[in-house]
């Protein structure tokens, strides 16, 4: 059981726009910046998202983050072929003082 | 360009122990924090084990906390990860992130992530 939750599973069409969910808690989303990671099969993950909606030189714009209370979310507008993959939040936990890590959502274009 | 290159994995025994090594370049290693995250087959990422830029402040997941010792020299550009005590959930790539920040605690990310090297306990 991960401490973020995020829903296994979205999918859409391409062009369409699919939001991933990311649930903490008061120790921390709500106190600390989320970052989210992109990882294609049989590859390391690549960061997608830092301090919540800062994107790294290089990733599209059309991926964007947002963090509310003790919630965060990744959102892709005009979904692309390319972007099929698994997705994960993370942040620091105050309480664990320990990075966590969600379950991970599969991403999957139509 | 920021390389980190992970080795010391294979295959060990139950009970047993291995070092990684994390080699970094192309940024100012001494800079920034560094953490090991693992990924067991099939399964999603779990951060392990964290350390501060000085490597004064070690950071562990409760699941290797007195198992597995995070060091790094900064003089060699290396990140290191003792595990001992190795059980067969320990079965994972290991990789090696650099944070975005010096401390851990900031929470700001990992803008670097190695290829990763497979550690497989089994008997």
């Amino acid at each position: 059981q991960s401490v973020l939750t995020q829903p296994p599973s979205v999918s859409g069409t391409p062009g369409q726009g699919v939001t991933i969910s990311c649930s903490g808690s008061t120790s921390n989303i709500r106190k600390n910046p989320v970052s989210w990671y992109q990882q294609l099969p049989g590859t390391a993950p690549k960061v997608l998202m830092y301090r919540d909606n800062r994107r790294p030189s290089g990733v599209p714009d059309r991926f964007s983050g947002s963090r509310s209370g003790t919630s965060a979310s990744l959102a892709i507008t005009g979904l692309q072929p390319e972007d099929e993959a698994q997705y994960y939040c993370a942040t620091w936990d105050d309480s664990l003082n320990a990075w966590v890590f969600g379950g991970g959502t599969t991403v999957t274009v139509l | 360009e920021v390389q980190l290159l992970e080795s010391g994995g294979g295959l060990v025994q139950p009970g047993g122990s291995l070092r990684l090594s994390c080699a970094a370049s192309g940024f100012n290693f001494r800079n920034f924090a560094m953490s090991w995250v693992r990924q067991a087959p099939g399964k999603g990422l779990e951060w392990v084990s964290g350390l501060s830029h000085s490597g004064a402040t070690p950071y562990y997941a409760d699941s290797v906390r007195g198992r597995f010792t995070v060091s790094r020299d900064n003089s060699k550009n290396t990140l290191y990860l003792q595990m001992s005590g190795l059980r067969v959930e320990d079965t994972a790539i290991y990789y090696c992130a650099k944070c975005l920040s010096d401390y851990d605690s900031d929470g700001y990310g990992f803008d670097h992530w190695g290829q990763g090297t497979l550690v497989t306990a089994s008997s």
